[in-house]
């Protein structure tokens, strides 16, 4: 079955520099959610779409923004970045009607220097 | 807002043992359940779900149910594999369509053989 996909899987950048981060969801799911997760914690939500219009927000810093395309696929535009912002960055899709499981990709690891 | 609370870990049981990782959460209305399950290096994989009060559910061996009266959702099985070994996440999400997921802190379980 396919599965959520995102790129790249990893990503090293400097302080300062941005960084996009891609997901592309399962075929059929309408809905996108952006985790953060950092060391030893649990993920932590930043921001969702639905039917590519902002559905909800979380702990996500002005210095990111995201959107969802008309294909649906969504990309994370990262500006600015931080020593604090190297975390595994997961994407995660469902589908509006079902029991609000929500399948993740492998994840994005941003390193940055 | 909503929370949810997880055993501290880590756990380190030996093969065959019976596992027991506790979940607890807070919420308005009636949310839906979830244990995620994290390899290492790996993405976050949905492990089994619960969307009212007194379902179970179960895949792999892994059981829990969905007790509203002690707010509770703790995950069991009765006998456990080196292959088990990985962190385990108790998650909601609320009653109203696509939502965001909250997490618990996480459970690193060992399994030795």
């Amino acid at each position: 079955a396919a599965g959520v996909i995102q790129s790249p899987r990893h990503l090293i950048k400097e302080k300062r520099e941005t960084a996009t981060l891609k997901c592309y969801p399962i075929p059929r799911h309408d809905t996108v959610y952006w985790y953060q997760q950092g060391p030893g914690q649990d993920p932590q939500f930043l921001i969702s779409f639905y039917e590519k219009m902002q559905s909800d927000k979380g702990s996500i810093p002005d210095r990111f923004s995201a959107q969802q395309f008309s294909d649906y696929h969504s990309e994370l535009n990262m500006s600015s970045l931080e020593l604090g912002d190297s975390a595994l960055y997961f994407c995660a899709s469902s589908q509006r009607g079902g029991a609000g499981e929500q399948y993740f990709g492998p994840g994005t690891r941003l390193t940055v220097t | 807002g909503n929370s949810v609370t997880q055993m501290e870990g880590p756990v380190t049981l030996s093969e065959e043992a019976f596992l027991t990782i506790n979940c607890t959460y807070t919420a308005t209305g009636y949310p839906s359940l979830f244990w995620y399950v994290q390899y290492p290096g790996e993405g976050l994989q949905l492990l089994l779900k619960a969307t009212k009060a007194d379902d179970k559910g179960s895949n792999k061996g892994f059981e829990a149910t969905y007790r509203k009266e002690t707010t509770s959702f703790h995950l069991e099985k009765g006998s456990v594999q080196v292959s088990d070994s990985a962190v385990y996440f108790c998650a909601l999400s609320g009653s109203q369509g696509a939502q965001k997921l909250v997490f618990g802190q996480g459970t690193r379980l060992t399994i030795n053989p």
